[in-house]
């Protein structure tokens, strides 16, 4: 099945910069990949998409790139706040597999003022 | 709408002890599934289903069950609980026209088992 790993675990970042988390998966047969944000002791949410004949997509300050031929993709976030501090998970599928998700196991954003 | 909901928000079980999570959803998505989350892991599927009357099971199904009577239900059982299931469960919903579509979750149920 599936396998998608995302690095890394933690990223502490001052306010205004930029913040990168990179995730890499395993069946090249997968062709969407969402962005969830999960705030504390909250429940997830999408915050960007990506669909693999699309190599890159932007929403204001995020933006999500795709390398197909190197089974990885990466989010953006530029000019971060501290309302950007929160936990990020990468997730792949493929059409095959209908609706099913595979996350990467996350990675804690701190945005420090 | 509601959206996904989830009761109870917290449970505290011994171990041995059965119990059902349960997850609702008022926007007539087919597909439904539920995800633990453990530190460091992710969210794994347990089980998932595309709609009534349908189930399959996801990346770590033992020690769980679920069925799917309605569209709009989806409850997971616990049949034997064991300290190896503490964990936060998320039950997640969606359209099932493509697979490109947002799935939305619940606000989860914080499991402990002693």
């Amino acid at each position: 099945g599936e396998n998608v790993e995302q690095h890394p675990s933690t990223l502490s970042v001052q306010e205004g910069d930029s913040a990168v988390i990179k995730c890499t998966y395993s069946d090249s047969a997968s062709n969407y990949f969402p962005w969830y944000k999960q705030e504390l002791g909250k429940r997830p949410q999408l915050i960007i998409d990506i669909r693999s004949n699309v190599g890159e997509k932007k929403d204001q300050r995020i933006a999500v790139t795709l390398n197909k031929t190197a089974k990885h993709f990466s989010l953006h976030i530029t000019e971060t706040q501290p309302e950007d501090s929160a936990v990020y998970f990468c997730a792949a599928s493929r059409r095959a597999a209908g609706n099913k998700l595979t996350f990467g196991g996350g990675t804690r954003v701190l945005v420090k003022p | 709408n509601a959206g996904v909901t989830q009761t109870p928000k917290f449970q505290v079980l011994k171990t041995g002890q059965s119990m059902t999570l349960q997850c609702a959803q008022d926007m007539n998505h087919e597909y439904m599934s539920w995800y633990r989350q453990d530190p460091g892991m992710g969210l794994r599927l347990i089980h998932y289903s595309v709609g009534a009357g349908i189930t399959d099971q996801g990346e770590v199904p033992n020690g769980y069950n679920v069925s799917r009577s309605t569209t709009e239900d989806f409850p997971l059982r616990l049949l034997s609980a064991a300290p190896s299931q503490t964990s936060v469960y998320f039950c997640a919903s969606s359209y099932v026209a493509h697979h490109y579509n947002e799935q939305f979750f619940g606000p989860g149920t914080r499991l402990t088992v002693l």
